[in-house]
């Protein structure tokens, strides 16, 4: 499995200001993921991003609000873009365990709250 | 796109007793991952079916993918408190592809 850190844990910003989110892994991976969930409720993917390339962007999300780097295989940010009050959420990475194997190992999150 | 429906979104139950929680798609899916996360945690990944008809077991937990491989279920037998949490069924979008698309979840309350 992989250990997977993110900083910060949790973050109060005002509205209108950006956070950028760091996610390491502590081995080599092709595909990180990033994700939001919002208190009590399901994981909604972001974006994919792949060591080398522009991060592929789910429906709803563009990068001009959440860009993302992947400058390597084991670390990549995500930062969220003049926050609003409803950007307040949980950010989670994850990456693929590889190799023909399609579980994904997450991170412990990072709690946002936007006033 | 893929959609992947859980039911119930709640579930009490007595300590001892069962649950089950199910999960259903309207397309065929290429395999079913569970996952579970603890209250104030993150999803941590339990186990893949991929074969149809298929059925895993760890320890009180049991799983199953439909032979049509357009549902499965988690059955717990004997519910402890270290069960509580929220079960999330997740669906490869399609073959070759990576990303998952997450259930809404059944969140698991133990009485003890």
């Amino acid at each position: 499995s992989a250990v997977i850190s993110q900083k910060p844990s949790r973050d109060i910003c005002q509205r209108g200001t950006s956070l950028t989110i760091q996610c390491q892994v502590d081995s080599q991976v092709t595909m990180m993921f990033w994700y939001r969930q919002q208190p009590g409720q399901s994981l909604t993917l972001i974006a994919t991003a792949n060591q080398g390339s522009e991060a592929t962007y789910e429906s709803g999300f563009v990068i001009d609000k959440f860009p993302i780097s992947r400058p390597n295989l084991t670390f990549s940010t995500l930062t969220v873009s003049n926050m609003s009050p409803e950007d307040s959420s949980i950010y989670l990475c994850s990456v693929e365990r590889g190799a023909s194997y399609n579980e994904q190992f997450f991170g412990p999150g990072t709690r946002l709250t936007v006033l | 796109g893929q959609q992947v429906m859980q039911i119930p979104q709640y579930q009490h139950v007595q300590e001892g007793e069962d649950f089950t929680t199910y999960c259903n798609s309207s397309t065929t899916l290429s395999n079913i991952q569970w996952y579970k996360q603890r209250p104030g945690g993150h999803p941590v990944f339990l186990i893949q079916l991929v074969k149809s008809g298929e059925v895993k077991k760890q320890k009180r937990l049991t799983f199953q993918f439909g032979e049509a491989k357009k549902n499965s279920s988690l059955h717990i037998t004997a519910t402890q408190t270290t069960d509580v949490g929220t079960y999330f069924c997740a669906a490869l979008r399609g073959a070759g592809s990576y990303q998952l698309t997450f259930g809404k979840g059944t969140k698991l309350s133990v009485i003890p």
